[in-house]
């Protein structure tokens, strides 16, 4: 069963203090792998897509990296404006365009 | 471009009425998902559609659960009739098939079903 699993569930900073989310997958076929920020009471924004082994992209104090089985997303200094609930979704290979989920990591920054 | 729209934002009914929810997608995007998301269960897709087309609804709950997609402009997703358990929020995506910009979510519509 294709499946999708965040780590740590929930992470305090203080501001500052560089860290890392996990993503690790088990899936059929990745056709690609987002990261989204989702902030309360809004929808998720799209930040990146990965789609080989070894990518990176960076966006300000953000940078994704990929391998066969998961995905970091990594926080360099921390602002308590990076604070935010991170998902990421796999796209499968399987004919269809649809995401799967993880379930997040809610980060919260402290000043 | 304003986002993807949603209306209402937020819906409070009472168990057994039918409930619609409305979307307006980006202008010249050509897929559309309906999301769920609750605590327990994360974001759940519910369907898909593609150049208004359903593609996937394996998502759908059950049969009082139904979505339409008129025209390229437009879409709704009924519940008739609601219950308590599909409180949630339920939020509307569109993107452009085969670019890697993901998808633009709108903001969702609260429902609450007492």
């Amino acid at each position: 069963e294709d499946q999708v699993t965040q780590s740590p569930e929930a992470l305090r900073l203080q501001e500052g203090e560089s860290s890392s989310l996990n993503c690790s997958y088990t899936v059929s076929g990745l056709r690609g792998l987002f990261w989204y920020r989702q902030d309360p009471g809004k929808g998720p924004e799209f930040l990146f897509t990965l789609y080989s082994a070894g990518e990176e992209k960076e966006k300000e104090r953000l940078k994704a990296t990929l391998t066969k089985k998961e995905s970091f997303l990594h926080i360099t200094a921390p602002k308590p404006e990076d604070s935010a609930t991170y998902l990421c979704a796999v796209q499968l290979t399987s004919g269809t365009y649809k995401y799967i989920f993880g379930t997040g990591t809610r980060l919260k920054v402290l000043a | 471009d304003a986002g993807v729209i949603q209306s209402p934002r937020h819906e409070v009914t009472e168990m057994g009425q039918e409930v619609t929810l409305r979307c307006k997608p980006i202008s010249g995007h050509n897929s559309l998902f309906w999301y769920r998301q609750t605590m327990m269960r994360g974001l759940e897709l519910l369907i898909y559609f593609n150049n208004n087309v359903p593609i996937d609804d394996s998502g759908m709950p059950e049969d009082r659960f139904s979505a339409k997609m008129p025209n390229a402009s437009f879409s709704t997703l009924k519940i008739q009739p609601s219950e308590p358990r599909d409180s949630a929020v339920y939020f509307c995506a569109s993107s452009f098939q085969g670019v890697s910009y993901g998808y633009t979510f709108g903001s969702g519509t609260r429902l609450t079903v007492v």
